[in-house]
């Protein structure tokens, strides 16, 4: 079965600084993942999605994201914080050819000036 | 495009009320998606359907229904409210399969007592 784990449901940094945050996936087979981002009150946005093409994956806003199959993870990141950037973030997976998303439960990312 | 569309936004029912929480997406799309997000769970999958007159169970269907008569609309509907439907329900929708992104509405937030 598929799942997805995000490791620290919260996490803090000042405003110019490295973000990252973390997503770590199960798939028996090669998956398709994704990034979204909750802004407060409103509904998902897609930052970005690997879908087996580059392993690379440059989203908007500045974030990216690596697929590392040895590792199961998929990793987000951004060199420099922004104060619009605080938000919370999920990262999810689906099997190739199904329409289904199955989200991990999320990190809510602060930025401190 | 206004997108996917959701109403109400809030809602507030007593337990062993019934209500049709709406959705409505323009873009044409063929699949559309119902999901609950509680705090710390992510989102989880109630129903969803590929297109019009088929749909199917996702990960909690239990005390929900769904139909899908037209390609633009995907009611829900909560026949017997029970506190444990308290949640924010989100809307999506997507081109084809899930190596589209799905585009989310700004949710309905649901309190049953």
């Amino acid at each position: 079965a598929q799942s997805v784990t995000q490791l620290g449901s919260h996490v803090s940094v000042s405003e110019g600084a490295l973000v990252l945050l973390r997503c770590n996936y199960s798939s028996s087979v090669p998956p398709y993942l994704f990034w979204y981002v909750q802004y407060p009150n409103q509904g998902l946005q897609l930052l970005l999605k690997y879908t087996s093409a580059a392993t690379l994956v440059k989203g908007i806003n500045g974030f990216e994201a690596e697929f590392k199959k040895s590792e199961t993870s998929f990793h987000l990141t951004k060199p420099s914080a922004h104060m619009s950037d605080a938000a919370e973030y999920f990262c999810a997976v689906s099997l190739r050819a199904t329409n289904k998303l199955i989200f991990g439960t999320g990190t809510l990312l602060a930025v401190q000036p | 495009n206004a997108g996917v569309t959701q109403t109400p936004k809030f809602r507030i029912l007593k337990i062993g009320q019934s209500m049709t929480l709406q959705c409505a997406q323009d873009m044409n799309h063929n699949y559309m998606y119902w999901y609950r997000q509680d705090p710390g769970m992510g989102l989880k999958l109630i129903y969803y359907s590929v297109g019009a007159g088929i749909t199917d169970k996702g990960e909690v269907p239990n005390g929900y229904n769904v139909s899908r008569s037209t390609t633009e609309d995907f009611p829900l509907r909560l026949e017997l409210a029970a506190p444990s439907q308290t949640s924010v329900y989100f809307c999506a929708s997507s081109l084809t399969a899930s190596s589209y992104e799905q585009y989310f509405g700004p949710g309905t937030r649901l309190t049953v007592t």
